[in-house]
């Protein structure tokens, strides 16, 4: 089975400064798909950034950026230029390669923002 | 943009009650799952469906049942609830495997009670 593992419960980051979140996880399989989702207070999960893990090119989205390691099971996400509207619980999830499976979870990151 | 709505958005029981949690996306996804979500242990998955009438367990399924009986819904039945069931769940769906990245959209979640 696989696991996913962030191992900062909480972070805080100065409005338009620079923030990384980590996650590692652990599998046997080669190809699988990663995501970063983000939850805000009481508000929808949506998705913030995903990677193909067949693909070496590490995945952007406007001020949102991922460090893919494959051989070290890793996949930060970092954020530049942090909002206000960026605080938030942020979760890092894995998928299998082509089944049906749902998605498996770390346990979060809660990340606030100082102005 | 995908839409995923689930039918309530805060629910209150008593223990022993029979709960009906609804999940209805409109983009004709052919996966739909379940999730429970609890602080401090993230995401996890309770059942899922790649078809209609089709299910299968998740991580957590004691306790849980659900029913697709139409592709665009998908409902979570708890047979008896008891109070460590309270918690928010969270419904999602995807496109079939293979057909893509398998990005799962999220429902707003119900947050329920028993008491």
């Amino acid at each position: 089975a696989q696991t996913v593992t962030q191992s900062q419960p909480e972070m805080s980051v100065q409005e338009a400064e620079t923030v990384t979140l980590s996650c590692t996880y652990d599998t046997s399989e080669s190809d699988y798909y990663l995501f970063w989702y983000k939850q805000p207070p009481s508000r929808q999960m949506i998705l913030v950034i995903r990677q193909e893990a067949y693909k070496q090119q590490n995945a952007t989205e406007n001020r949102f950026s991922v460090n893919f390691q494959k051989a070290a099971k890793s996949f930060s996400l970092k954020i530049s230029d942090s909002q206000l509207g960026d605080a938030a619980m942020y979760f890092c999830a894995y998928r299998s390669e082509g089944g049906a499976d749902g998605l498996t979870f770390g346990k979060g990151t809660h990340l606030i923002i100082q102005p | 943009d995908v839409k995923v709505t689930q039918s309530s958005r805060y629910l209150v029981k008593r223990t022993g009650e029979k709960v009906f949690l609804e999940c209805v996306q409109d983009m004709d996804h052919e996966n739909m799952f379940w999730y429970r979500q609890d602080p401090g242990l993230g995401l996890r998955l309770i059942y899922f469906s790649y078809d209609v009438k089709m299910k299968e367990k998740g991580d957590i399924p004691e306790g849980y049942s659900v029913s697709r009986e139409k592709k665009e819904r998908f409902s979570l039945i708890l047979e008896s609830a008891s109070t460590n069931q309270t918690s928010m769940y969270l419904c999602a769906s995807s496109e079939l495997a293979g057909t893509g990245v398998g990005t799962q959209y999220f429902g707003p979640g119900t947050r329920l009670l028993v008491l």
